[in-house]
């Protein structure tokens, strides 16, 4: 099925250490989205690629990176975990100027 | 402040009740109004897209805008159990890309 693929689904992580959380989408759109949802905050944008070869800062983009690969791809970086990066992160598309975004399942990671 | 207030809820309701959730803003430039719905450990999928002010309806599925109280509604009528899901309200200005603000997200619990 068409659609955002974030992987992994889950991962728990020690203060200090690094991951990338992977995103792809199949529907040919030109912008991605990262976001981060914690209880009662709602979805807060870390970072966004308005299309391929671009990025820009969100709201929270302090402690991550991203890589815009190809028009598909788009990666989270987590350079050195923190417990305040415990959160799920949701991978975002749509094609440029639409505002209808489609959501991946996100990725639920717990900083020890 | 935040931006764009939505009540957390829970939010209980028998079935085949009229809902109505609601969120406010006090950004006068958002144009843009949308409905997302989340089911547990899924990402957000769009309900209902509106522009500017007024009522669009879809199904059992009605939003109203109403831009000079800075307030927007989702009501579904005759609700399911299948409807027991949060509720978030996202917009957008005119001229800021197409970047959402999000609300934080109504729990609502239809219950048999």
């Amino acid at each position: 099925n068409a659609g955002v693929t974030q992987t992994p689904k889950f991962q728990v992580l020690k203060t200090g250490q690094s991951m990338t959380l992977q995103c792809a989408q199949d529907m040919n759109h030109n912008s991605m989205y990262w976001y981060r949802q914690d209880p009662g905050m709602g979805l807060r944008l870390i970072y966004y690629s308005a299309s391929e070869g671009t990025t820009d800062k969100g709201e929270v983009p302090n402690g991550y990176n991203v890589s815009r690969l190809n028009k598909r791809e788009f990666s989270l970086r987590l350079e050195s975990a923190a417990p305040s990066q415990t959160s799920v992160y949701f991978c975002a598309s749509s094609e440029g100027g639409r505002r209808n975004y489609t959501f991946g399942s996100g990725t639920r990671l717990t900083v020890v | 402040q935040k931006e764009v207030e939505q009540d957390p809820g829970p939010l209980s309701v028998p079935e085949g009740a009229i809902v109505s959730l609601n969120c406010t803003y006090s950004n006068s430039a958002f144009q843009y109004f949308m409905w997302y719905r989340q089911y547990s450990r899924k990402g957000p999928e769009l309900l209902m897209y509106t522009y500017s002010s007024g009522n669009k309806e879809d199904g059992r599925f009605t939003a109203q805008v109403d831009k000079s109280s800075k307030y927007i509604s989702l009501f579904i009528r005759d609700s399911q159990p299948s409807d027991s899901a949060t509720y978030l309200c996202a917009m957008s200005g005119q001229s800021a890309g197409n970047m959402l603000t999000f609300g934080g997200g109504t729990r609502l619990m239809v219950k048999p």
